[in-house]
């Protein structure tokens, strides 16, 4: 069965600084698409950043960029030059015929 | 362009009783899903639909949960009878085609219901 793990609960950056949330997933098959979701307290699940698994090229959006490892089944987010705003939830999700969500990094900027 | 619209947006009931959660999807979305969100935890997939055709309904508990999308556009998730542990968020996604290329499959989220049975 697929399975999605984000072993950091909760993680905190200095404003202005670099972050990198992880996230391990289970699967036998070789083509999916892997998301990263982000929730801020109270408002809506939005996405960040997708990669596609036949895809070798990291996925990049302004300050978010992927590490994805495809043999180690790594996929990992970096936030740079972290922002107040960037403060929330984020969600590694994992998409073939199923979703999977994983539980979550809840993330703190230090100003 | 409007989001994704879900009513109520909280709901207290106690134990035994039914209710009920509507969505509306972007539209032009044709997959709809529901997930519930425990307290820290990530989403959990309840049912999509393709149009109005339920294609994954594998993690909705049948004997109590039900679902329905009419004409492909509203949905409607049901809970009868309510358990004091189906206390959590009912999130509505949708995306514009699920078997479509990949900036198809992006999922949009409406604000949750927040149930609370007791």
């Amino acid at each position: 069965a697929q399975t999605v793990t984000q072993s950091q609960p909760e993680m905190s950056v200095q404003e202005a600084e670099t972050v990198t949330l992880s996230c391990t997933y289970d699967t036998s098959e070789s083509d999916y698409y892997l998301f990263w979701y982000k929730q801020p307290p109270s408002r809506q699940m939005i996405l960040v950043i997708r990669q596609e698994a036949y895809k070798q090229q990291n996925a990049t959006e302004n300050r978010f960029s992927v590490n994805f490892q495809k043999a180690a089944k790594s996929f990992s987010l970096k936030i740079s030059d972290s922002q107040l705003g960037d403060a929330a939830m984020y969600f590694c999700a994992y998409t073939t015929d199923k979703i999977i969500f994983g539980k979550g990094t809840r993330l703190h900027i230090l100003p | 362009e409007a989001g994704v619209v879900q009513s109520p947006r909280y709901k207290i009931i106690e134990k035994k009783q039914p209710v009920a959660f509507w969505c509306n999807p972007i539209s032009g979305h044709n997959t709809l899903y529901w997930y519930r969100q425990n307290l820290g935890q990530g989403p959990e997939l309840l049912i999509r639909y393709e149009n109005e055709e339920a294609v994954d309904d594998s993690q909705l508990p049948k004997d109590r949960f039900s679902a329905e999308r009419l004409k492909g556009v509203d949905s409607t998730l049901k809970i009868q009878p309510a358990e004091l542990g189906d206390s959590a968020v009912y999130l509505c996604a949708s995306s514009l085609d699920f078997n479509g290329p990949p900036e198809a499959k992006t999922q949009y989220f409406g604000p949750g219901t927040r149930l609370l049975v007791l």
